[in-house]
């Protein structure tokens, strides 16, 4: 069935630093592909997305390219901020349901 | 636009006994969602209705698992006869058809 495997926590950095958080994915069809965040004490809010192959998702200095190839769909950020430490979920659709398979969440802290 | 509102945020409840969360979807949203998230694990689909019709349940939702969505607008998540391994976060979305979910802050359920 359809899954998605990311690279397990948590990932400690130093601000400023570069991030990269691995996630694949198995799918019998097309995915679109998702990065979620969650914040302490918050729900999980949408972070970025790609409904195709080769498309890049990117916000708030986060990106991800969608690579069929590879099926993955890495979650990068050139410079991390302290106020990015969170847990991220990798997540992809398929069919029009809209229903959502997660992975398991990566946590990751961002230090001074 | 208040977001998705989840009532309540924490139930403790002792083996054996029913409990009912609520999820109130942002107003416009004809979609809803219920997943469930144990501790390190991603969120997992249990059920969604479009409007007033469950449309998909998971099987992890066991016959002791009921929701409604009465008039198409709030949803009840209603389990009977809880067990320890019911504890978990219970976690509400909303969207509009084909769109991008809004997730609530959930309800963490624990089971003496």
């Amino acid at each position: 069935g359809d899954s998605v495997t990311q690279m397990e926590g948590p990932v400690t950095l130093s601000e400023e630093a570069f991030l990269t958080i691995n996630c694949t994915y198995t799918a019998t069809g097309y995915p679109s592909l998702f990065w979620y965040v969650q914040y302490p004490g918050e729900g999980l809010q949408l972070l970025l997305k790609a409904t195709k192959a080769d498309d890049k998702g990117s916000n708030k200095g986060f990106e991800a390219t969608y690579r069929k190839e590879t099926t993955s769909f890495h979650l990068e950020k050139g410079s991390v901020q302290v106020s990015d430490s969170a847990v991220y979920f990798c997540a992809q659709v398929t069919g029009t349901a809209s229903k959502l398979t997660f992975g398991t969440g990566t946590r990751l802290q961002v230090t001074l | 636009d208040t977001g998705v509102s989840q009532d309540p945020r924490h139930k403790i409840t002792k083996r054996g006994q029913n409990v009912t969360f609520r999820c109130d979807p942002i107003s416009e949203h004809n979609r809803l969602y219920w997943y469930r998230q144990t501790l390190g694990q991603g969120p997992e689909f249990l059920t969604y209705f479009q409007n007033e019709a469950q449309l998909e349940k998971s099987r992890l939702l066991s016959d002791r698992f009921s929701a409604e969505r009465p008039k198409g607008s709030f949803s009840t998540l209603e389990i009977q006869r809880t067990e320890q391994g019911d504890s978990a976060m219970y976690l509400c979305a909303s969207s509009l058809v084909d769109e991008k979910l809004f997730f609530g802050s959930g309800t963490q359920l624990s089971v003496l």
